[in-house]
This record gives structure tokens, C-alpha cells and sequence, in this order.
């Protein structure tokens, strides 16, 4: 079956701008995962979704940055008034189990903030 | 502080020379152990879960160890289709898991 998709592989923006970053994970997993990978650190954990509820948003670096879920299903990264500092790979991840196990990486979505 | 530490950072090796990757972890409770794959411009890729120490998982070439302290990735006679980043992670909380920066490993044909 389709693995976790993630759009788009690249967004180039500029400073100041707003981005949204969309994930697609496997159908039937509940639990979905936001990290980010910046270059040379280990990912770095965002957000957690279960189901379309978020119990912990302690990861996501600003106010600027928010997540939804809607439908048990897809999911929307949104980065408000971008910074350079914003530019890495982010990474949606799903899994079957509510708590813990495998997950299954999208591809990422390359973010460059100039 | 709960941290993982991956080493060595970069691994060349020849094609059939055998080597192992360390994964070193600090938690206050490990709920489990995960390796992953990365090739460039892609997402991790499941390889194995450990839970507890002694647990032992093999696939293909590879097999990862676990003891109290440290994991242990060993690749037996690599190909250069083994080249990748491996990750290391540790599951600390419900949903809550820490990466290493992982190793980069060359397989030179």
C-alpha cells in the first residue's frame, strides 16, 4: 500500500512569509508525528497527534508554529513570519499503535527560508 | 538529562569488511530501542525494535544488539547498497523518542 506522503519536497520562501507543510499518513494509523531535521542534529521531535487531537504541542519551537489534523487523517504544519533559522527537512511520521512502536517516515519536505 | 549519543560519525569501509555502529544511551526509562535507514533526501526507514537487554534481531546483513547502556548495529560483510545514514532512537515516554544524529556509513565497492 501508499506509504506516508508529504507536500511539497521543496518550498523556497522568503523571510516573513507563511508556509504550510502538508502530510498524508498511511490510512488507518492514528498516531502522527512532526519532526524536524536540521543539518548535523538528531531530529527533533515537534507534535503529536492522536487521532485529530494534539495532547502534546511541548516540542514546536514558537508561536509562530502550529499543527491540525483533520479527520483522523492528513495533517497541516503551518509556519507563520518565517525565519532563517526555520530552513530544514521536515519530517510527518505515522504508526499503527497510539503509544509507541515503528514509525513509518514520509519523504520530508526541504524548507529553505531565505 | 535523557540523551543518545551515535558513534562513529562517519564509517568508510570496504566492501566485505565487517564493522559495527554504537548507539550509547542516557534515559530515565527506555521503553524501547529503534533502528532506522536513511538514504539522502528520504525519511528513516524501520529496520529493527529492541526492548529489552540480551534481545538480539537480525535482517539481511545486519543485526542489532542491546545491553543495559548501549545498542549495537553490526553489519556483516557490507555491499555498497548498505551505504546510508543509521539512526538510532530511544522511545522514553507514550509517544516521546529521542534520535541520535546517527552514523554515516560508506561502502566502497
Amino acid at each position: 500500500g501508499a506509504g506516508v506522503s508529504q507536500s511539497p519536497s521543496n518550498k523556497v520562501t522568503e523571510k516573513g512569509k507563511d508556509v504550510e507543510l502538508r502530510c498524508d499518513p498511511i490510512s488507518g494509523h492514528t498516531a502522527l508525528y512532526w519532526y524536524r531535521q536540521s543539518l548535523g542534529q538528531g531530529l527533533e521531535f515537534l507534535i503529536y497527534f492522536q487521532g485529530n487531537s494534539a495532547p502534546d504541542k511541548s516540542g514546536l519551537p514558537s508561536d509562530r508554529f502550529s499543527a491540525e489534523r483533520t479527520g483522523g487523517s492528513v495533517s497541516t504544519l503551518t509556519i507563520q513570519r518565517t525565519q532563517q533559522e526555520d530552513s530544514a527537512v521536515y519530517l510527518c511520521a505515522s504508526s499503527f499503535r497510539l503509544a509507541g512502536g515503528e514509525q513509518f517516515f514520509g519523504p520530508g519536505t526541504r524548507l529553505t527560508v531565505l | 538529562e535523557d540523551q543518545v549519543t551515535q558513534s562513529p560519525e562517519a564509517l568508510r569501509l570496504q566492501e566485505g569488511e565487517s564493522s559495527s555502529l554504537n548507539c550509547s544511551y542516557t534515559v530515565s526509562g527506555l521503553r524501547g530501542l529503534f533502528w532506522y535507514r536513511q538514504d539522502p533526501g528520504k525519511g528513516p526507514e524501520f529496520l529493527f525494535t529492541l526492548y529489552s537487554a540480551g534481545e538480539e534481531k537480525e535482517k539481511e546483513r545486519l543485526k542489532a544488539t542491546l545491553t543495559k547502556k548501549k545498542s549495537f548495529l553490526h553489519i556483516t560483510a557490507p555491499k555498497p547498497e548498505d551505504s546510508a545514514t543509521y539512526l538510532c532512537a530511544v522511545q522514553i515516554g507514550t509517544y516521546k523518542y529521542i534520535f541520535g544524529t546517527g552514523t554515516r556509513l560508506k561502502v566502497l565497492a
